[in-house]
């Protein structure tokens, strides 16, 4: 069954870039969208944005000026690149999939604790 | 502000029967799109529970049931458990914004 896990810095600095991974194993990464979702400690959950395998992609409008998802076929690997983060981006950050014809979220990486500081 | 209101907690004893509530618009549950529920246990993710309104994935119990009616729907657990405790989210597509949506969430505590 196809596994995700998160990976990258869990500390960055204001007005800098976050950028995450998200690798995809015991599957293919084609055929479905790729999403990445964040909670703030102690908060809700919120969608920031997918992208298909295509490559064509879908993100949160008041994200939209700062965000950028992408996808790596050859390494079943997608990223999140967040510019000029502000202390408001501090989060778990979640990557998931998508099934075709579903909207609806499944499986889910374990997730990945975001510090802006 | 979530997009889909949900209440902040609900408690019951064990064996009881409790609901959450999940309210949105005409943008998004109204709209006829579906629900979706999660469960969340502290330090981990996201859990699917329901998807489509009332079906449960494959290892769900079937405690755990889903429904809605016009713009808002629920998520029902009956014979409450002690590892019930968790955090309860719902989420449905928004075709006003475009986008996925989820609710505030709902603590549940088994007293």
């Amino acid at each position: 069954q196809v596994q995700l896990q998160e990976s990258g810095p869990g500390l960055v600095k204001p007005s800098e870039t976050l950028s995450l991974t998200c690798t995809v194993s015991g599957g293919s990464i084609s055929y479905y969208y790729w999403t990445w979702i964040r909670q703030p400690p102690g908060k809700g959950l919120e969608w920031i944005g997918y992208i298909y395998y295509t490559g064509s992609t879908n993100y949160k409008h008041s994200l939209k000026s700062r965000l950028t998802i992408s996808l790596d076929t050859s390494k079943n690997q997608f990223s999140l690149r967040l510019s000029s983060v502000t202390a408001a981006d501090r989060a778990t950050y979640y990557c998931a999939g998508q099934a075709p014809y579903s909207n609806w979220f499944d499986p889910w990486g374990p997730g990945t604790l975001v510090t802006v500081s | 502000q979530s997009v889909l209101t949900q209440p902040p907690s609900v408690s019951g004893a064990p064996g009881q029967r409790v609901t959450i509530s999940c309210t949105g618009s005409n943008s998004n549950i109204g709209a006829g799109n579906d629900v979706h529920w999660y469960q969340q246990f502290p330090g981990t993710a996201p859990k699917l529970l329901i998807y489509h309104d009332t079906n449960r994935p494959s290892g769900v119990p079937d405690r755990f049931s889903g429904s809605k009616s016009g713009a808002s729907a629920s998520l029902a657990i009956t014979g409450l458990q002690a590892e019930d405790e968790a955090d309860y989210y719902c989420q449905s597509f928004d075709s006003s914004l475009s986008g996925y949506v989820f609710g505030s969430g709902t603590k549940v505590t088994v007293l």
